[in-house]
């Protein structure tokens, strides 16, 4: 079965500083999707991206920026110039493409002080 | 549209009690599924359905059943309520791409269920 590891639990950071949190993979599948989740205090689970396994290019949108690596099954999330409102806990997770079990990585709460 | 919806938001159940936690879903999805998510766990999938009369169990089935009588509602059942499904339950639903699952998930508010 599939797993997703984020082994990062917690991250402390201060208010404009670039921060990455790291996601690692494991699939038997070749055609998989990888994604990421934002969790803010007020509980909602807000979708944040989806890779497919044959897109390895990196993706920027905003103050927001994803790097996919097959080849050391990563897919990691760098947030540039953190602010406040990034505070949050973010999930990874991988469904392999033939059914719709999805696993999610433990999460990465992510702290941004002023 | 709605979305998905959840109810109840809050509930708190005796151990041995049984109740249903309602999901539904305006747009259409074919897949519906539940998860729940502990601390320090992420989510877990409890059950999932690939279309109405159709569901599999996920990671974490025991304690818990599920149907899907309509495209738009996949109740999930607490048979009889134990402390250890003390959690915050989420629904979610997706659609599909190419007649595969998009993997996708779409997320209700959330159930936070306390069992004493």
């Amino acid at each position: 079965a599939q797993k997703v590891t984020q082994a990062q639990t917690e991250i402390s950071v201060v208010e404009k500083e670039d921060v990455t949190l790291d996601c690692v993979y494991e699939t038997r599948d070749t055609t998989y999707y990888l994604f990421w989740y934002k969790q803010p205090p007020s509980g909602e689970l807000v979708f944040l991206i989806r890779r497919n396994s044959f897109d390895e290019q990196n993706e920027i949108s905003g103050r927001y920026s994803w790097n996919f690596q097959k080849s050391t099954s990563s897919f990691n999330f760098t947030i540039t110039a953190s602010q406040v409102v990034d505070s949050a806990v973010y999930f990874c997770a991988l469904s392999e493409a033939w059914n719709n079990d999805m696993r999610f990585g433990a999460g990465t709460r992510l702290t941004v002080k002023p | 549209n709605a979305g998905v919806t959840q109810t109840p938001k809050f509930q708190v159940l005796k151990t041995g009690q049984s109740m249903t936690l309602q999901c539904a879903q305006d747009m259409n999805h074919e897949y519906m599924s539940w998860y729940r998510q502990d601390p320090g766990m992420g989510l877990r999938l409890i059950h999932y359905s690939v279309g109405a009369g159709i569901t599999d169990q996920g990671e974490v089935p025991n304690g818990y059943n599920v149907s899907r009588s309509t495209t738009e509602d996949f109740p999930l059942r607490l048979l009889s309520a134990a402390p250890s499904q003390t959690s915050v339950y989420f629904c979610a639903s997706s659609y599909s791409e190419a007649g595969q699952p998009s993997g996708e998930q779409y997320f209700g508010p959330g159930t936070r269920l306390t069992v004493t």
